[in-house]
C-alpha cells in the first residue's frame, strides 16, 4: 500500500497569484498522477509526473499553467499559475498500481483551492 | 484508454444488496477493470479490481461479463457508510486512470 500526504489541504488565493501543492508518498513510485476535480464533477487527469523527465500533460492542460516537478521517487509538486476563479477545484495526486495495473491506485485527500 | 459508462445515480435500502453496472465495451484484452469510490470530501479509495474472473474481497464482489464489455460491482449489504460516488475505470498499461462520471449511490435507512 501507499500513504499519500498532500499539502496544503485547502487554501483561498487571490486571482493572479500562484499556488504550489505538494504530494509526498511513503514509498518510491515510478509514476505519479495529478487530477483536478471541479465542483460537482468527476476527476480529470491533468498530467503524469515522471521522475527524471518532463511531465506528460493531457489534452487541455499546459505546462505554463500547471508546471509540475518530480525531483525524486517519493515527491512531486503541482503549481497552479496565474489563478482565476475557474481554477477553484480540488486537486489530487495519485500513485498508480504499477505497469499493467494489477494492483490498486492510491489517492491523496486532495487540496481544496478557492480563488477569489 | 477504455471509455466507461455508468448510470448517474442509484438508490438502495440499507441492508439490501446493490448492483452497480458499468459498460466498458472498448476495453482491451489486457486491461484490468478497477472500481473506486469517493466519499464526500475525501479522495477516491480503491474498492476492487479484476481481469476476467469474478473477484471477491471484504468490501465487495466484482462480476465481469464473459466478453469483458461490462462489469457489475456488488455490495452485498449496503450500509449508510456506503453512500458515495462509485467509479469504474479500465486503466491502460501505463497506469493512467481515466474517470467517467460515476454512479452516485444513496442508501436509505
Amino acid at each position: 500500500s501507499a500513504v499519500i500526504s498532500q499539502k496544503p489541504s485547502r487554501d483561498i488565493c487571490q486571482r493572479g497569484t500562484s499556488l504550489t501543492i505538494q504530494c509526498q508518498v511513503d514509498s518510491q513510485v515510478t509514476m505519479m498522477f495529478w487530477y483536478r476535480q471541479q465542483p460537482g464533477q468527476s476527476l480529470t487527469l491533468i498530467a503524469t509526473a515522471n521522475q527524471g523527465s518532463e511531465a506528460t500533460y493531457e489534452s487541455g492542460f499546459v505546462i505554463d499553467k500547471f508546471p509540475i516537478s518530480r525531483p525524486n521517487l517519493t515527491f512531486s509538486t503541482l503549481t497552479v499559475s496565474n489563478m482565476s476563479p475557474e481554477d477553484s477545484s480540488i486537486y489530487l495526486c495519485s500513485v498508480g498500481g504499477g505497469w499493467g495495473m494489477n494492483t490498486e491506485a492510491f489517492f491523496g485527500q486532495g487540496t481544496r483551492l478557492t480563488v477569489v | 484508454d477504455a471509455k466507461t459508462t455508468q448510470p448517474n445515480s442509484m438508490e438502495s435500502n440499507e441492508e439490501e444488496p446493490v448492483h452497480l453496472p458499468c459498460n466498458h465495451s472498448t476495453i482491451s484484452g489486457t486491461d484490468y477493470i478497477h472500481w473506486y469510490r469517493q466519499l464526500p470530501s475525501q479522495g477516491p479509495e480503491y474498492v476492487i479490481h479484476g481481469l476476467t474472473s469474478n473477484v471477491n474481497n471484504r468490501m465487495a464482489s466484482l462480476a465481469i461479463a464473459e466478453d469483458r464489455k461490462s462489469s457489475t460491482l456488488i455490495l452485498h449489504r449496503a450500509t449508510l457508510r456506503d453512500a458515495a460516488v462509485y467509479y469504474c475505470t479500465a486503466p491502460n498499461q501505463g497506469g493512467k486512470l481515466i474517470f467517467g462520471q460515476g454512479t452516485e449511490l444513496s442508501v436509505k435507512p
